[in-house]
């Protein structure tokens, strides 16, 4: 099953704003929304934003979301250390008819 | 509060079987689709398999398909995985999730996950 594209890295210095891409086509990201995970070390998965840009409550608003044909993108303003985790995307696959992630990204707080 | 409690991992050889299970409790099982969700160690999440609310609709991703089994019993509140012809590749962390109704990738709750490891 294929994945969808993210960086295997990113990092920013408290206080920064930094940004997570997710690239997939026309099957997935391009038709459906996008969902965005926090993984914290040893922890499960948590629900960051769904569709596109939504926020579940109780997260905070310094993470965004934000899409544009077949790409996606988590943006996290004001860096703190305990952002410190891996991020992943999903998107649904028309074709495959199944759930896309993304391979992660793991965010390093300098 | 919401609690999904998976159990039913193990250690299990090459073409062996195993059936996890999810316990969920804190809201109204029946009402929301479940699914299925892995992570090998050190690599990311890898979706598995969801059934509808009634149980009707099922999806496998292609690298299960024809080997595990996705069901549901809303009078227990519980999700099964029925995995069979187990495979070294199938060793993960396996996590249920609720899936959340207006979207098909966006799962808000999730287990703490159960450790499955297919290895001689």
């Amino acid at each position: 099953q294929s994945v969808l594209t993210q960086p295997p890295s990113a990092s920013g210095t408290p206080g920064q704003r930094v940004t997570i891409s997710c690239s997939g086509s026309s099957s997935n990201i391009g038709s459906n929304t996008v969902s965005w995970y926090q993984q914290l070390p040893g922890t499960a998965p948590k629900l960051l934003i769904y569709s596109d840009n939504q926020r579940p409550s109780g997260v905070p608003d310094r993470f965004s979301g934000s899409k544009s044909g077949t790409s996606a993108s988590l943006a996290i303003s004001g860096l703190q250390s305990e952002d410190e985790a891996d991020y992943h995307c999903a998107a649904w696959d028309d074709t495959l008819r199944g759930v896309l992630f993304g391979g992660g990204t793991k965010l390093t707080v300098l | 509060e919401v609690q999904l409690l998976e159990s039913g991992g193990g250690l299990v050889q090459p073409g062996g079987s195993l059936r996890l299970s999810c316990a969920a409790s804190g809201f109204t099982f029946s009402s929301y689709a479940m699914g299925w969700v892995r992570q090998a160690p050190g690599k990311g999440l890898e979706w598995v398999s969801v059934i509808s609310s009634s149980g009707d609709n099922t999806y496998y991703a292609d690298s299960v398909k024809g080997r595990f089994t996705i069901s549901r019993d809303n009078s227990k509140n519980t999700l099964f995985l029925q995995m069979n012809s187990l495979r070294a590749e199938d060793t993960a962390v396996y996590y249920c999730a609720k899936r959340w109704s207006s979207s098909a990738s966006c799962y808000d709750y999730w287990g703490q996950g159960t450790l499955v490891t297919v290895s001689s």
